[in-house]
C-alpha cells in the first residue's frame, strides 16, 4: 500500500516561494507519475501540475508561470516550489499519485493515493 | 466556476439512494472520477472511470452515465457515507483534469 508524506514549511511570507516535498513510502516511485493538487479553505480542489518518473512535467496554465516541479527517484521524493506567493496561495497542497507510467494528455489522468495534505499559510 | 458542474447539495435518508450528478463539455470524450471527502480528512477515489470501484470501496457505491452527464450512485445510504463528493473530468478544451465544486451529501 503506497504511502505519500507531504512536507515543509507551513508557513509563507508573501511575495516569496512556497516549497513542498512528497515522500513515496511503500511503493516504487519510478512505476508512476505524479501531481500536486490544492485546496483553499472552505474551496474545492485545484490542480496544479504533473510530473513523471522521468522529470517530464505538466502544469496547470493558470500556475504555469510560477511553478516548478522535480522528482529525485533515489530519495522517492517528488517536490513542489511555487514562486511570488500571495494570500490566494494558501491551501491545503496534496501530493497525489497518478496511476500511470505515461501520460500523454493530462486531461485524462485521475488520482488513487493522496497524502495527508500540508497546510501551507501565506502571510503579509 | 468550475468547467464540471454538480449540485451544490444532495439530502437523503439513512437506507435511501442518493444520485450526484456531474456535467460538463469534456465528458463528452474524457472519463469522469468520484472522489469523497470526509472533514479533515484527504480525498478518496471512489468511482474510477465512472463505472470501476476501487478496492476497498463498497458495492452500494455505482457509477452511470447518460450522454455528458454522469451519475455517482449511493445505494442504501449510511451515515458514513456523508461528505463532500467531487467529480473530476477535465477542462472544456480537453487540456488539464477539472474538479467540480463539490456536493455535499448530508444523510438525514
Amino acid at each position: 500500500q503506497v504511502q505519500l508524506q507531504e512536507s515543509g514549511p507551513g508557513l509563507v511570507k508573501s511575495s516569496e516561494t512556497l516549497s513542498v516535498t512528497c515522500t513515496v513510502s511503500g511503493g516504487d516511485i519510478r512505476t508512476y507519475s505524479w501531481s500536486w493538487i490544492r485546496q483553499s479553505p472552505g474551496k474545492g480542489l485545484e490542480w496544479i501540475g504533473y510530473i513523471n518518473n522521468r522529470g517530464d512535467t505538466n502544469y496547470n496554465p493558470s500556475l504555469k508561470s510560477r511553478v516548478t516541479m522535480s522528482i529525485d527517484t533515489s530519495k522517492s521524493q517528488f517536490s513542489l516550489k511555487m514562486r511570488s506567493v500571495t494570500a490566494a496561495d494558501t491551501a491545503m497542497y496534496y501530493c497525489v499519485r497518478v496511476p500511470l507510467d505515461i501520460v500523454l494528455m493530462p486531461a485524462g489522468i485521475w488520482f488513487d493515493s493522496w497524502g495527508q495534505g500540508k497546510l501551507v499559510t501565506v502571510s503579509s | 466556476s468550475s468547467e464540471v458542474t454538480q449540485p451544490p447539495s444532495v439530502s437523503v435518508s439513512p437506507g435511501q439512494t442518493a444520485r450526484i450528478t456531474c456535467s460538463g463539455d469534456a465528458l463528452s470524450n474524457q472519463y469522469a472520477y468520484w472522489y469523497q471527502q470526509k472533514p479533515g480528512q484527504a480525498p478518496v477515489l471512489v468511482m474510477s472511470k465512472e463505472t470501476e470501484r476501487p478496492s476497498g470501496i463498497p458495492e452500494r457505491f455505482s457509477g452511470s452515465r447518460s450522454g455528458t452527464t454522469v451519475t455517482l450512485t449511493i445505494s442504501g445510504v449510511q451515515a458514513e457515507d456523508e461528505a463532500e463528493y467531487y467529480c473530476q473530468s477535465a477542462d472544456s478544451s480537453d487540456t488539464y483534469p477539472v474538479f467540480g465544486g463539490g456536493t455535499k451529501l448530508t444523510v438525514l
